[in-house]
């Protein structure tokens, strides 16, 4: 049983290059998030996904783009990376409910020097 | 609009100590209540929730009671053990439209043998 899959785990980036994160859910949930986490900042929403093919913006969504092209896969581009951008990228999904708790990947680690 | 604010970190403890984390919360509706746990090099995973006012939530020996009148969802453990080491989130989803789902900044623990 999978559950939430994040792609790469590790990556370090020069600043102004270019990647995409890739997120996979085999639960069938609708909602897919991505957070990131940095020191004494607890996490913070970047984007998500309340189905396929719509995607809104989070409480920090700058130098971010997000796709949601299959309902099992979202992903996180950044165009152009900054040092600002040096985090700890967390995917989750849910199911659509008040009660529900989202499901969390095993993070990627992205270093911009 | 929609917060939750967790007691500042670090907290460092004896083996079989009492620990209380404490978890406020702001919300303009009636969320559901949830405590995250992130162990070293992992994803957040569920430790319990509750659901509605009074509920209390239980796993793994902690527990905590959503308190309406004080909106308040404090993480209590009546004796922690080394292995509890780990960060612990409070989170608040509500349905406002969309699904929100919203984080405390987290807390450190550390349970010294």
């Amino acid at each position: 049983n999978a559950g939430v899959t994040q792609t790469p785990k590790f990556r370090v980036l020069k600043t102004g290059q270019s990647m995409t994160l890739l997120c996979a859910q085999d639960m069938n949930h609708e909602y897919m998030y991505w957070y990131r986490q940095d020191p004494g900042m607890g996490l913070r929403l970047i984007h998500y996904s309340v189905g396929e093919g719509t995607t809104a913006k989070g409480e920090v969504p700058d130098g971010y783009n997000v796709s949601r092209l299959k309902k099992q896969n979202f992903l996180l581009g950044l165009e152009s990376a900054a040092p600002s951008q040096t985090s700890v990228y967390f995917c989750a999904s849910s199911y659509y409910g008040p009660y529900t708790e989202a499901f969390f990947g095993q993070g990627t680690r992205l270093t911009v020097v | 609009g929609n917060s939750v604010t967790q007691m500042e970190g670090p907290v460092t403890l004896s083996e079989e100590a009492f620990l209380t984390i404490n978890c406020t919360y702001t919300a303009t509706g009636y969320p559901s209540l949830f405590w995250y746990v992130q162990y070293p090099g992992e994803g957040l995973q569920l430790l319990l929730k509750a659901t509605k006012a009074d509920d209390k939530g239980s796993n793994k020996g902690f527990e905590a009671t959503y308190r309406k009148e004080t909106t308040s969802f404090h993480l209590e453990k009546g004796s922690v053990q080394v292995s509890d080491s780990a960060v612990y989130f409070c989170a608040l989803s509500i349905i406002q439209g969309a699904q929100k789902l919203v984080f405390g900044q987290g807390t450190r623990l550390t349970i010294n043998p």
